[in-house]
């Protein structure tokens, strides 16, 4: 079983929708971060969470420590928004652990 | 944006030849990590470093070496390139405070042939 999990693997929404993306992890934390990639791009951090919650423009970012599970939330979602976003957590023991990603695609 | 470099960002190599990826690094952060990308896959952790000359394995490592000689560079070595190691390598930096950001690098293409 992977130690991060992401849900869904791929989704497609029309402009404008409010998209959730799920993450869940098994293993003890010191942080949590959401990352973009857009296709053959590298990878941009877009929050780094060990509590509660973030925002960002149209991106916000939850956590739950005790339920051990984070959501990306993107309002009012747009093409440009297209992109595999990435849960990875920083393990107590300093390493970095990623999930497999989740494929969004905002159709105009 | 952190300062993280890769080279080369693209390279085709022969299947037995030698390769080294650098990654460089100006934010004198002391971790530092190699990761490759393949499709199914996400990320998966090569190796990884918490200072100069102290490096450990990670879930990947299998015909991989690597060497951090100084704080700003870490370089990952397929001794004996391989089919199976083409992918996508990224770096990536962290400071090693816990609740600090982790910074990656734009991504090495490596194709063996």
């Amino acid at each position: 079983k992977n130690e991060v999990e992401q849900s869904p693997q791929n989704l497609t929404a029309q402009e404008g929708e409010f998209i959730t993306i799920n993450c869940s992890y098994s293993v003890g934390i010191s942080a949590l971060h959401w990352l973009q990639q857009h296709p053959g791009g590298g990878i941009v951090s877009l929050f780094m969470l060990s509590s509660g919650k973030k925002k960002h423009g149209r991106l916000i970012a939850t956590i739950n420590i005790q339920e051990k599970h984070s959501s990306l939330h993107i309002t009012a979602s747009h093409p440009r928004d297209s992109a595999v976003y990435i849960c990875a957590v920083s393990t107590r023991d300093d390493k970095i652990i990623f999930g497999k990603g989740t494929r969004l695609h905002i159709l105009p | 944006d952190a300062g993280i470099t890769q080279s080369p960002r693209h390279k085709v190599t022969e299947t037995g030849t030698p390769v080294t990826l650098r990654c460089h690094q100006t934010e004198n952060h002391r971790y530092m990590y190699w990761y490759r990308q393949d499709p199914g896959h996400g990320l998966r952790l090569i190796h990884y470093s918490y200072g100069v000359k102290d490096t450990d394995k990670g879930e990947v490592s299998d015909g991989y070496s690597v060497s951090r000689s100084k704080t700003e560079d870490f370089l990952l070595t397929l001794e004996s390139a391989t089919s199976s190691q083409t992918s996508v390598y990224f770096c990536a930096i962290r400071a090693p405070d816990r609740n600090t950001e982790a910074f990656f690098g734009q991504g090495t293409r490596l194709t063996v042939v």
